[in-house]
């Protein structure tokens, strides 16, 4: 079965801090890739990174980082020095080619982040 | 450039009306999908269209009909919709055609609300 979880329903933060937000997935494929999406208050789902399943490298790009752990199952994501227009909501998402799957984007329940100037 | 539009940004729709979600795109990507997003809630696909061809329907009931005129444009055309309908739409598309773990890349969405 393909699953992901992020267990935060919400955070709230202060402006300046870093914030992590949790990924945890389960798929039995060895070939597989996760992505993040962002989704600001307008409704757009906006791309964040795509990792593949064999590519464990952090990866950071300006104030956001991404930290892939196959030990774990986990792709957590985390802003550094926050900002309000980073209020949003964020999901997560899994996609694979195994045979219950056909690239569908299977997403996480989302992390509602707000931070407070 | 990976735009994707879609318009109306917001529909109201009485029980006994037909209307129509444009998805627009014209960055070349060969799959384009309707996702339906309920408040509070991560987006349920609900149609796939590779080269212009459906794919996927997700047991979506026929009251909602889609089409792809070509491979730029996606329509979903409403009929007899419920109250529960009302939702965000939303429209994405990828570069290669289904069956691929290609990013998809979506549109601002359409609010509807079924009166």
């Amino acid at each position: 079965a393909q699953k992901v979880t992020q267990a935060q329903t919400e955070i709230s933060v202060v402006e300046k801090e870093d914030v992590t937000l949790d990924c945890v997935y389960e798929t039995r494929d060895t070939t597989y890739y996760l992505f993040w999406y962002k989704q600001p208050p307008s409704g757009e789902l906006v791309f964040l990174i795509r990792r593949n399943s064999f590519d464990e490298q952090n990866e950071i790009s300006g104030r956001y980082s991404w930290n892939f752990q196959k030990s774990t199952s986990s792709f957590n994501f985390t802003i550094t020095a926050s900002q309000v227009v980073d209020s949003a909501v964020y999901f997560c998402a899994l996609s694979n080619l195994g045979s219950s799957n056909t690239g569908k984007l299977i997403f996480g329940q989302g992390t509602t982040l707000q931070v407070k100037p | 450039d990976t735009e994707v539009t879609q318009t109306p940004k917001h529909l109201v729709m009485g029980m006994t009306n037909k209307k129509s979600l444009k998805c627009e795109q014209h960055m070349g990507h060969r799959a384009m999908y309707w996702y339906k997003q309920k408040a509070k809630k991560p987006p349920e696909l609900m149609f796939v269209y590779s080269y212009e061809k459906l794919s996927i329907n997700e047991s979506v009931p026929s009251r909602f009909s889609p089409e792809c005129p070509n491979s730029s444009l996606l329509n979903l055309h409403l009929h007899a919709l419920q109250p529960e309908d009302s939702a965000l739409y939303l429209c994405a598309s990828s570069p290669l055609a289904i069956f691929s773990t290609d990013t998809q890349y979506f549109g601002p969405g359409t609010r509807l609300t079924v009166l």
